[in-house]
């Protein structure tokens, strides 16, 4: 079955770059998620790629997929207090169902 | 204007009770879903409906019951509480085969 690992915790000074990782073990999959987690909230939808993309730049915000490694990566530039959250990455199943399968989530912590 | 709303935000019960957890969506979306997020964070698919048919159901014990009146509404009903049920229950929608958006979320504490 599909399996999403990711690194548990990140600590990052403000101002600082932040990259979170994530591998993913579905070959299959059509697209890749990152959803936000702020305390006591539920799940924003920060980007998504696309399986045939490289990279995808949205403000702050770059992705970068390399799916030979089967490895998915969240830059998040000019790291803010309110960054601070858990990051969470998913795949989509290809399948009508479309299930997404979460990984375990990294909690960033942003310090002055 | 909430896209995807839940209710309640929180729920706190007995074990061995019954409880429902209502969710409905204004976006329009054809499916609907059911996610459970443990106490260390980890989120799984419980249920997935697509225009009120049941297309997922993952392990999830028969206590668990989801039912959808119309597409946009999907509530799961829970009987006979454990206390391993205790988790944040989050409801999603999404066009078929497109990007999925989250509810806020119900707490549920079963003491």
């Amino acid at each position: 079955g599909e399996d999403v690992e990711q690194s548990l915790f990140l600590s990052v000074r403000e101002g600082d770059s932040s990259v979170i990782n994530c591998t993913y073990t579905d070959s299959s999959s059509t697209y890749l998620y990152w959803y936000k987690q702020e305390p006591g909230a539920g799940l924003q939808l920060l980007t998504y790629i696309f399986s045939n993309m490289d990279m995808k730049q949205d403000q702050r915000l770059t992705v970068l997929l390399n799916k030979k490694d089967k490895h998915l990566s969240l830059r998040i530039a000019d790291t803010q207090t309110g960054d601070s959250a858990i990051y969470f990455c998913a795949e989509r199943d290809t399948g009508t169902a479309s299930k997404l399968t979460f990984g375990t989530g990294t909690r960033l912590q942003v310090t002055l | 204007d909430t896209a995807v709303s839940q209710t309640p935000k929180y729920l706190v019960t007995q074990m061995g009770n019954d409880k429902s957890i209502k969710c409905e969506q204004n976006l329009g979306h054809d499916t609907m879903y059911w996610y459970k997020q443990d106490s260390k964070k980890f989120l799984k698919i419980m249920f997935s409906y697509n225009n009120k048919e049941l297309i997922i159901n993952e392990t999830v014990p028969n206590r668990f019951s989801p039912k959808s009146p119309d597409k946009a509404h999907l509530n799961l009903h829970i009987n006979s509480l454990e206390l391993g049920d205790s988790a944040v229950y989050f409801c999603a929608s999404s066009a078929p085969q497109e990007t999925q958006y989250f509810g806020p979320g119900t707490r549920l504490l079963v003491l």
